[in-house]
């Protein structure tokens, strides 16, 4: 498995704000991704992000609102800008296992957005 | 489109009671099924998967689950559930042809001692 840390666990900010999370990961993957779980509802992907090339983002997501970098294989930034209460969510940290579980993807403890 | 879907979004058992929740997705290529569990407080965490070979998958706490192909269905089981299996589970299939994994909506299970 892969073991997967995000700062900050938590954070409450003011509408037009930008907030930076940070996924780390200990252990070199090609690719991570960052979902987002809005309050009662499922997993969302919002991107996935390759290092050494630009993220590649689903319907409904744009790198304007939600730029990422991804400037070595074991770390990367999600970045929620100019938020509103409706970005309000969980936003978590995701890679694919090393070895037997190369096929299998982990999740980080996520980071926690309240938006006021 | 492609889609994954838990029909039962809450449910309450008494301890004991036996546990099947429903998964079903739409797509017909080739797919890799995945249960995860999120108890309260806690991460996403894997209970069990089914890549190929025998349908009858068993996974962490007693849980398992059939993938039945004819039906597009991964239901998830247990015989005789516990008070900490109260948690929210979540079916993700993982589909070839959008190399992502998508999650279903979800089912909070609550157990009554």
């Amino acid at each position: 498995s892969a073991v997967i840390s995000q700062k900050p666990s938590r954070d409450i900010c003011q509408r037009g704000t930008s907030l930076t999370i940070q996924c780390q990961v200990d252990s070199q993957v090609t690719m991570m991704f960052w979902y987002r779980q809005q309050p009662g509802q499922s997993l969302t992907l919002i991107a996935t992000a390759n290092q050494g090339s630009e993220a590649t983002y689903e319907s409904g997501f744009v790198i304007d609102k939600f730029p990422i970098s991804r400037p070595n294989l074991t770390f990367s930034t999600l970045t929620v800008s100019n938020m509103s209460p409706e970005d309000s969510s969980i936003y978590l940290c995701s890679v694919f296992g090393t070895g037997e579980m190369a096929d299998t993807q982990y999740f980080g403890p996520g980071t926690r957005l309240t938006v006021l | 489109a492609q889609s994954v879907s838990q029909h039962n979004h809450h449910v309450i058992l008494s301890e004991a009671a036996s546990l099947e929740l429903g998964c079903n997705y739409s797509y017909g290529g080739t797919v890799n099924l995945f249960w995860y569990v999120q108890y309260p407080g806690q991460h996403l965490q894997l209970l069990l998967k089914y890549f190929s070979g025998d349908p009858l998958v068993k996974g962490i706490k007693g849980f398992e689950a059939e993938f039945i192909k004819s039906k597009f269905s991964f239901n998830l089981r247990k015989p005789s559930v516990q008070w900490s299996d109260t948690a929210e589970y979540f079916c993700a299939v993982w589909m070839d042809s959008s190399y992502k994994l998508i999650f279903g909506s979800g089912t909070r299970l609550l157990v009554r001692p």
